[in-house]
C-alpha cells in the first residue's frame, strides 16, 4: 500500500547543532513530496516540496530536503538548529484522488540550549 | 498572500449543543479540507470541496455536516458531539484538487466536547 512513514518519533538536538528528520515513502510512481512543520497549538507551515527535478529542494528557515529514489527517501536536513525549531514535523505526500494528502505518523522535534 | 483563517480559536461545547466552525480565504483557491488531529497524531482528511461541491467524505459521521456557501467560506457544522471528538480541526486551501497543488493550512480550531 502506498505510504509514509517517519520512523524517528522523537528527537532531540542541542541548539547549534545540525538535523537531519527522516522520511520514507512507499509508491510505485515518483511521488510529490511535502515537509510541513506544527508548532504547538498551531497549524502546519509548509517548509518546502518536491516534484520533480533536482532532487535537493531548499525551503524556508533555512531548511533543505534530499530525495532519493534508490533509498524510497526523502530527508529533511538543517545545518544548526535554532530553538525556535522546536516544533512536530511532518512528511506527506498526496496519494489519493483530490490532492487527498497522507501524512506520516510525525517527528518531534526538542531543542536543548 | 497564503492566508487562511479559522474561527473561534478555541470552542468547548455540550454533547447537545450545536455550533460551527468557521473557514475564509482570500486567495481564489477552489479546493478547500477540512482535518481532524487528535493529539500527539498527524492530520486526517475528514471532507473535501471542490469549486464549493463535496467530492470527498471520509465516512465522517453525519453529526459533522460541512458546507460551503460560497467559494471563500468553508463551514463545518457540529451538533450532538461525543468527548471523542474533541481534537484540533484543521482548514486546508488548494488552487485544486491536482497533486500538484499546495495545500495551506489555517491555524485550526480547537474543539473540547464536554
Amino acid at each position: 500500500a502506498q505510504s509514509v512513514t517517519q520512523p524517528d518519533i522523537h528527537i532531540t538536538v542541542s541548539e547549534g547543532a545540525s538535523l537531519e528528520l527522516r522520511c520514507n515513502y512507499s509508491y510505485g510512481a515518483t511521488p510529490y513530496l511535502f515537509w510541513y512543520v506544527q508548532s504547538p497549538g498551531q497549524g502546519l507551515q509548509l517548509l518546502l516540496k518536491y516534484f520533480s527535478g533536482d532532487t535537493l529542494v531548499q525551503g524556508i528557515k533555512g531548511f533543505e530536503a534530499e530525495f532519493k529514489r534508490s533509498q524510497s527517501s526523502f530527508n529533511l536536513r538543517k545545518p544548526s538548529v535554532h530553538w525556535s525549531d522546536a516544533a512536530e514535523y511532518f512528511c506527506a505526500a498526496p496519494l489519493g484522488g483530490y490532492n487527498k494528502l497522507i501524512f506520516g505518523a510525525g517527528t518531534r522535534l526538542a531543542v536543548h540550549p | 498572500d497564503t492566508e487562511v483563517t479559522q474561527t473561534p480559536k478555541h470552542l468547548v461545547m455540550g454533547m447537545t449543543n450545536k455550533k460551527s466552525l468557521k473557514c475564509e480565504q482570500h486567495m481564489g483557491h477552489r479546493a478547500m479540507y477540512w482535518y481532524k488531529q487528535k493529539a500527539k497524531k498527524p492530520p486526517e482528511l475528514m471532507f473535501v470541496y471542490s469549486y464549493e461541491k463535496l467530492s470527498i467524505n471520509e465516512s465522517v459521521p453525519s453529526r459533522f455536516s460541512p458546507e460551503c456557501p460560497n467559494s471563500s467560506l468553508l463551514n463545518l457544522h457540529l451538533h450532538a458531539l461525543q468527548p471523542e471528538d474533541s481534537a484540533l480541526y484543521l482548514c486546508a486551501t488548494a488552487i485544486g484538487t491536482g497533486s500538484l497543488d499546495t495545500q495551506y493550512f489555517g491555524p485550526g480550531t480547537r474543539l473540547t466536547v464536554l
